[in-house]
């Protein structure tokens, strides 16, 4: 009974193609997000989706798309791969605005790797 | 803008000995305040959580931080530390208007190695 779970766990794939990493959460939370972890293990929040709507973009190339086809799932859509987006790839959900907890619950990540 | 410093990026330390992890933040609003855990290979977990209250946290696995708001700091300690400690700590500040929660800042995190 995972709760936020990512699949694939590992991506290797050639520059310039698309690749797509699904999430999905059972916690009943109305807010999902992508984050991205790089070589230095640096975290850096990317998209984040409350009821379909985007409410964050922190200044992530438009090669990377958000796609939530319902409030439990939020996949992340990549086109045209480069080498700098090889990285670790974590999503999280939380409950938003009517929840005092405010703690986002972490998926095991995806490890892409562009070569 | 807000941003989170975590002053040591590598803290070696003997199994049984105690630890701190320290952790700054800037933000011009008030904030809430994380320390998560990531074990090699693995997610993100939750270790602890400040909102408001009391500026001592108790977490899971017997860390515990302190809240100071005049040194903007959100330390993390443990008295005595096990092998099965060793892992990468980040440090994470969200701020909140009204009640809504903001963006989760994360600092560069600091690895903990735990020695026998």
């Amino acid at each position: 009974d995972t709760a936020v779970s990512q699949t694939p766990k590992y991506l290797v794939t050639q520059m310039g193609n698309d690749k797509s990493i699904k999430c999905e959460q059972n916690l009943g939370h109305d807010t999902m997000y992508w984050y991205k972890q790089d070589s230095k293990k640096f975290l850096k929040i990317m998209f984040s989706y409350n009821n379909k709507e985007l409410i964050i973009n922190e200044t992530v190339p438009n090669r990377f798309s958000p796609k939530s086809p319902d409030k439990a799932h939020l996949n992340l859509h990549i086109n045209s791969l480069e080498l700098g987006d090889s990285a670790v790839y974590f999503c999280a959900s939380s409950q938003f605005v009517t929840s005092l907890n405010y703690e986002q619950y972490f998926g095991p990540g995806t490890r892409l790797t562009v070569t | 803008a807000q941003s989170v410093t975590q002053l040591d990026s590598q803290v070696p330390v003997f199994e049984e000995a105690p630890v701190e992890l320290r952790c700054n933040y800037s933000s011009s609003v008030s904030v809430y305040l994380f320390w998560y855990v990531q074990y090699p290979n693995q997610g993100l977990q939750l270790l602890l959580k400040y909102l408001s209250g009391s500026t001592l946290v108790k977490g899971i696995n017997g860390f515990e931080a302190e809240f100071n708001k005049s040194q903007t700091s959100f330390h993390l300690r443990k008295p005595s530390v096990h092998i099965s400690d060793t892992a990468e700590y980040f440090c994470a500040v969200s701020d909140h208007y009204g009640g809504s929660q903001g963006n989760l800042i994360f600092g560069k995190g600091t690895k903990l190695s735990v020695k026998p």
